[in-house]
């Protein structure tokens, strides 16, 4: 069976500082692994996704995440907080013909 | 595109009365899915379609729960009876069957009282 832990149900980091959002899974293959935001009141916005290739992936907004098999990680960073990514963030995973699994969420809060 | 559209944003309706939720998928998805988030038990898959059929309903709480997928471009989830504890934000999303990616609605916030 699918799952994703995110250890974290909340991130405090000072604007400027970087970032990182933890999440770890368990999937049976290959990992499709996601990341999605969600603003208040609004629905889930697409970030970045692993696929295949290089472990390495960057997204929106200046994300970035990183593939580590051995850990079986997919941490969500970013080099230089803003205010205005304080959001709810989600970790998903999918199997080759399998539906989505998502974690619980972090919220990130960015002190100014 | 307009990406998912769902109607109505908020609805406030009173326990036992009918409640139906609507999306229009992103043109050419023909993969639907309808998800529920409460703070409770986090976002949860209750339902998805593949070419407007049914795949998988077991996420569907219970009887009082339907969906229904007519046509491509619309899709309706429909609790009737509804109940206090159906309180929730309804979420439709939808992919390709070759791509990889979700893409969400902006939601629709129900309050059962």
């Amino acid at each position: 069976a699918q799952s994703v832990a995110q250890p974290e149900d909340q991130v405090n980091v000072a604007e400027g500082n970087p970032l990182t959002v933890k999440c770890t899974y368990s999937v049976s293959g290959n990992p499709y692994l996601f990341w999605y935001v969600q603003y208040p009141n609004r629905g889930l916005q697409f970030l970045l996704k692993y696929i295949t290739g290089d472990n390495l992936v960057k997204g929106s907004y200046g994300f970035e995440a990183e593939f580590n098999k051995s850990q079986t990680s997919f941490h969500l960073k970013k080099p230089s907080a803003l205010v205005s990514d304080s959001a709810l963030y989600f970790c998903a995973v999918r199997g080759y013909g399998q539906n989505f699994v998502f974690g619980p969420g972090t919220r990130l809060s960015v002190l100014p | 595109d307009a990406g998912v559209i769902q109607s109505p944003r908020h609805e406030v309706t009173e326990m036992g009365q009918e409640v139906t939720l609507r999306c229009k998928p992103i043109s050419g998805h023909d993969y639907l899915f309808w998800y529920r988030q409460t703070m409770m038990r986090g976002l949860e898959l209750l339902i998805y379609f593949n070419n407007n059929v049914p795949i998988d309903d077991s996420g569907m709480p219970e009887d009082r729960f339907s969906a229904k997928m007519p046509n491509a471009s619309f899709s309706t989830l429909k609790i009737q009876p509804s109940e206090p504890r159906d309180s929730a934000v309804y979420f439709c999303a939808s992919r390709t069957s070759g791509g990889e990616t979700q893409y969400f609605g902006p939601g629709t916030r129900l309050l059962v009282l």
